[in-house]
């Protein structure tokens, strides 16, 4: 079964500096990637996905993550960081087969002091 | 289009009684998966349904259960509630599954 891994439980960056997330996943296959933002008592929101294709995903509010297949890797960036990012990050991977079972990381708190 | 709605957003329930949540998905998806949420364990898989077909379950006691209703809305139940039940339950629904999922804002049960 696939896996992801999140080294970093708690991330604090200040207004205005880049900021990125590791994640690191461990699937047989080609996996489908996700990014996703959760608020404090809120469900979650994808900021983005990879399937296939360029390695490079853009996605909303500004994020991209690459993939990077050697590294297993699918690290969340932002070149510029707002007080309204701070919440709580999940990466997650999906397989491809038949049904769904994405499993999630532990999740990154972010912080963004001003 | 509206999203992804869970009804109850709160719910408390005493040890030992039986609890059902639902979920209607985003109209035209076929896919709904449940997930629960908690501080400990973070997000776990609980089960997937599509066209009222359990398609994938996670590693829960049989005292989770769950249902697919031919218009895609989802019911999850949980019977002889533990403390340990306590969490935030979250539906998700997908055209397909496995592909990205748009989530509720989730019940909040708590077992006291």
């Amino acid at each position: 079964a696939q896996s992801v891994t999140q080294p970093d439980i708690h991330i604090t960056v200040s207004e205005g500096a880049s900021l990125e997330l590791r994640c690191n996943y461990s699937y047989g296959a080609t996996p489908y990637l996700f990014w996703y933002v959760q608020s404090p008592g809120q469900g979650l929101q994808l900021l983005l996905k990879y399937f296939s294709g360029d390695t490079l995903v853009q996605g909303i509010k500004g994020f991209e993550a690459e993939f990077k297949r050697s590294q297993s890797s699918f690290n969340l960036r932002k070149p510029s960081v707002h007080w309204s990012d701070a919440a709580e990050y999940f990466c997650a991977v999906g397989a491809i087969d038949v049904g769904n079972d994405m499993r999630f990381g532990a999740g990154t708190r972010l912080t963004v002091k001003p | 289009k509206a999203g992804v709605t869970q009804t109850p957003r709160y719910l408390i329930k005493t040890r030992g009684q039986q609890v059902t949540l639902s979920c209607s998905p985003i109209s035209g998806h076929r896919s709904v998966s449940w997930y629960q949420q908690t501080p400990g364990q973070g997000l776990q898989f609980l089960f997937e349904y599509f066209s009222e077909t359990q398609r994938n379950k996670g590693n829960f006691p049989g005292r989770f259960s769950g249902r697919q209703f031919s218009n895609s809305r989802s019911e999850m139940n949980v019977s002889t509630l533990e403390l340990g039940d306590s969490a935030l339950y979250l539906c998700a629904s997908s055209l397909a599954g496995g592909m990205g999922y748009t989530f509720g804002s989730g019940t909040r049960l708590t077992v006291v």
